[in-house]
Order: structure tokens, then sequence, then C-alpha cells
């Protein structure tokens, strides 16, 4: 089944204590992005990758980093979270311009 | 840069038609619709592109004014399934597809 799956789903941790979301998709996507939803905002994005060790920051990156070492994987690391990070988070691919999205289910993130 | 959505928010009977609208400031190359239900992932509903071309999965329809960078989507008939948050996400026309989304159209069929 093509799907983008998302690790953890849910995840509660304290300020500082570094971790990563990860995100892998099975359909030989070029394009990989990471959003963040929060109430009334919208999605808005973080980051975004157009292939293997090409990334680029998206509107709202400061205190995200990620990778993409290999093309079914895009990690979001979070080094020093802080409660502001507190959000829900989606993974989506793309095969390239103009076609859809695929969003993965959403990492519940809480920042205490 | 975030495309701008309208109305906030629609409530229509089961079976009335409703549009919902998606504006940008920025010259694009497509258009994409999604809906989201409460505590879910965004699903794919229509993609538009620049030149007229739609790409789409369910029965809906939507047009997309490339002059006035303006998209609409058509909820006909509509039933109680299409409850939920609409999302337009407009890529500009370098084509990198880095979608930049709007806030939502929150719409609720009621029976």
């Amino acid at each position: 089944e093509a799907q983008v799956t998302q690790n953890p789903r849910y995840l509660i941790t304290v300020t500082g204590k570094k971790l990563t979301v990860t995100c892998s998709q099975n359909m030989n996507h070029e394009y990989m992005s990471w959003y963040r939803q929060d109430p009334g905002l919208g999605l808005r994005q973080i980051y975004y990758s157009m292939n293997v060790e090409v990334t680029d920051k998206g509107d709202v990156p400061e205190g995200y980093k990620v990778s993409r070492k290999e093309k079914r994987n895009f990690p979001l690391i979070l080094e020093s979270p802080s409660p502001n990070q507190t959000s829900l988070y989606f993974c989506a691919s793309s095969l390239g311009s103009g076609d859809t999205q695929y969003f993965g289910p959403g990492t519940r993130l809480t920042v205490l | 840069q975030q495309p701008v959505q309208s109305p906030q928010a629609v409530i229509l009977r089961e079976g009335e038609d409703a549009v919902i609208n998606c504006s940008s400031s920025k010259a694009l190359y497509s258009v994409h619709w999604y809906r989201q239900k409460h505590g879910e992932a965004p699903v794919f509903l229509m993609i538009l592109l620049k030149g007229g071309e739609q790409k789409g999965h369910e029965k809906i329809s939507a047009s997309f004014n490339e002059k006035k960078q303006q998209s609409s989507l058509y909820l006909t008939a509509s039933q109680l399934s299409y409850s939920g948050t609409y999302f337009c996400g407009t890529e500009p026309q370098s084509g990198n597809n880095r979608l930049a989304f709007g806030k939502g159209n929150q719409v609720v069929v009621i029976p």
C-alpha cells in the first residue's frame, strides 16, 4: 500500500530534550516536506526537500533540522525543543511539481 | 505569501451548494485543494494547473482564474461527508512543488 508513515504519532517531552520524528514514504517520491499545523494558522511549511541531499527552509524553519540521506526518509529533528513547538506535525511527499502531495497521519507533539 | 481563503466558515444543509474561494497575490503554477477531518491528515481533492488542466479524484469541481490568481471549489448537492476543513495550497510559477497553504474554510453540512 502506497503511504507516508510517521513515528511517533504522539509524543510528550520536556524542554531541551532532543527528539526526532521519522517520516518514510514507499512511493519513490522526489519531493518531501514537513508542516506544522496550529489552530487558526493552517499548515505552515517547516522544511522541504527536492531530492536526496537537497533540502531548503520553508516558512518556519527556526528550531528545526532535517536530513535527506535516502530518498524514502526525511526525519525532522528538534535539537532543543521549546513549548512554542507544541503542535501537530505532518510529513508529506509528492512525485514532482504539480502533483498530489500525500500526507502522513500526523505527529502530535507536546513540549512541557 | 499565504493564500487567503474565504469564507472562513460555511454551514449548509444536506443537498445545498456552496462555493469556497482561494486567492493569492503571486503568479501561480498550480492550486491544490485538500479536505481535513478533525484530527486526521489532509486528503487530496483536486489540482488545477496553469493552462487549464485539472486532476481530481472526487466528484468535486473547481476553477482556476490564472489572471486573477484565484481558485474556487464548488460543493454541489452537499453530503454529510463533505464536512471538514478545506485547505488550498498554492504553488508558485517556479513550479518547485513548494506549497503555501491558506488558513482553511470550515464547512459544516447538517441533515
